[in-house]
């Protein structure tokens, strides 16, 4: 019973290509993230989205599109992938309901390497 | 601009020995600092979880510590054992509007338990 999924876990493919990287949570939260961790380890957000609408969008590329059919499920996608896109993905997700905590919980992460 | 910044960036020590990681801060405005660790190939969960008016937290071998006027926060972790071999990141929160909050990640501290 994963509470924050993603597809693929694993995701190798050529420079220039199109991929997407799906997330869903099953958590009833109402906000998801999209996080990038690249090789030194740090993660940085990406985009923040809160009931389907863009709520943070972190200086990225044009080249990712985050899309949110609903709010149990925010995909990525990246449009002419470059070398640098590799790195791991993270997918989290949190209630922005009133507290202190607001606890996000991540997904496992999807290896992305461009060649 | 936020930042979070951790001390060591990796420690090995010995099973059975106790450790502390530190991590200091300057993220506006404050809401709360969690330590999470990370297992190779996986997403980060959470340890604790302290907010302004909490000086420490214990969740099993794992004490979190948090002086918010100096800011600065430490981890330690008693009686290590081999399955405590991760990456250990320090998380300062900032508590936006209908976006939930918005983490800053420090780089973590990787720790090796040898046995």
């Amino acid at each position: 019973d994963t509470a924050v999924s993603q597809t693929p876990k694993y995701l190798v493919t050529q420079m220039g290509n199109d991929k997407s990287i799906k997330c869903e949570q099953n958590l009833g939260h109402d906000t998801m993230y999209w996080y990038k961790q690249d090789s030194k380890k740090f993660l940085k957000i990406m985009f923040s989205y809160n009931n389907k609408e863009l709520i943070i969008n972190e200086t990225v590329p044009n080249r990712f599109s985050p899309k949110s059919p609903d709010k149990a499920h925010l995909n990525l996608h990246i449009n002419s992938l470059e070398l640098g896109d590799s790195a791991v993905y993270f997918c989290a997700s949190t209630s922005s309901e009133s507290s202190s905590y607001n606890e996000q919980f991540f997904g496992p992460g999807t290896r992305l390497t461009v060649l | 601009k936020n930042q979070v910044e951790q001390s060591p960036q990796s420690l090995i020590i010995l099973e059975g020995k106790n450790c502390t990681l530190q991590c200091n801060y300057t993220v506006s405005p404050f809401s709360n600092l969690r330590w999470y660790k990370q297992d190779t190939g996986r997403g980060p969960v959470s340890l604790t979880i302290m907010t302004f008016s909490e000086n420490t937290k214990s969740n099993g071998r794992y004490t979190a510590t948090l002086d918010a006027d100096t800011k600065q926060s430490s981890l330690h972790i008693t009686a290590s054992q081999l399955s405590d071999s991760a990456s250990y990141i320090c998380v300062v929160s900032a508590e936006l509007r209908n976006a939930g909050n918005m983490l800053t990640f420090g780089g973590g501290t990787r720790l090796m338990v040898k046995p």
